[in-house]
């Protein structure tokens, strides 16, 4: 099946620092991927989705200057956390379609997860 | 707008008992159904889907039936392990101008005891 992979899976940062995350489709292409925060013992909350080459739409509530989403190639986009502050501590999800495997079923592949602590 | 809800947890099981995960979900149009489900510090994985009414998912020994009469996706398992200790999510996929739009439950934790 398709895989995206999710990097880092844990990152410790200080607070007024800003951290990068990359969520990669490995062996499919993916045009759209999907950024989720996932606060403890709750479920995902869709942030923004990442359009390749153009521009992420964020969902309400989500402020985008805080969260620069870039979506550069078919295979990578990327969360950058912009001077992380303590409540942006949290488990963020990235998922992609792969719209050549399953075309007509919307199913989701998941990265592994980035875990982020704000100090 | 469509919505997905699920039972509540924690469920807690022994080992072996039977499981049951209610799902039921509103859509406009007809949308896929699916369960994913989530291990301890882990993304989430696809579990089962099903596409069309009437279509049963199943994978690992678990099932769920695409019910559109009663808009459900129940998730079940006749014996359920210690390994299966996980949170559960129900969701649907329904296509829109532009592409999918998937509707996520708010996850079920179960505790399997050995």
């Amino acid at each position: 099946g398709a895989v995206v992979s999710q990097h880092p899976s844990r990152v410790i940062c200080k607070s007024g620092t800003s951290v990068k995350i990359e969520c990669r489709s490995l062996d499919f292409q993916a045009t759209t991927m999907f950024w989720y925060r996932q606060f403890p013992k709750q479920s995902l909350m869709l942030m923004a989705t990442s359009n390749e080459g153009s521009k992420a739409t964020y969902e309400q509530g989500v402020e985008k200057d805080k969260f620069l989403i870039n979506h550069a190639s078919l295979t990578l986009s990327t969360l950058t956390v912009t001077s992380a502050h303590p409540e942006d501590s949290s488990f963020y999800i990235c998922s992609a379609r792969d719209r050549a495997g399953a075309p007509n079923t919307g199913e989701l592949f998941f990265g592994e997860g980035s875990r982020l602590t704000v100090l | 707008g469509d919505s997905v809800t699920q039972m509540e947890g924690p469920v807690t099981l022994s080992e072996e008992a039977f499981l049951t995960i209610n799902c039921t979900y509103t859509a406009t149009g007809y949308p896929s159904l699916f369960w994913y489900v989530q291990y301890p510090g882990e993304g989430l994985q696809l579990l089962l889907k099903a596409t069309k009414a009437d279509d049963k998912g199943s994978n690992k020994g678990f099932e769920a039936t695409y019910r559109k009469e009663t808009t459900s996706f129940h998730l079940e398992k006749g014996s359920v392990q210690v390994s299966d200790s996980a949170v559960y999510f129900c969701a649907l996929s329904d296509r829109r101008a532009g592409g999918f739009k998937t509707i996520f439950g708010a996850g079920t934790r179960l505790f399997v005891k050995a």
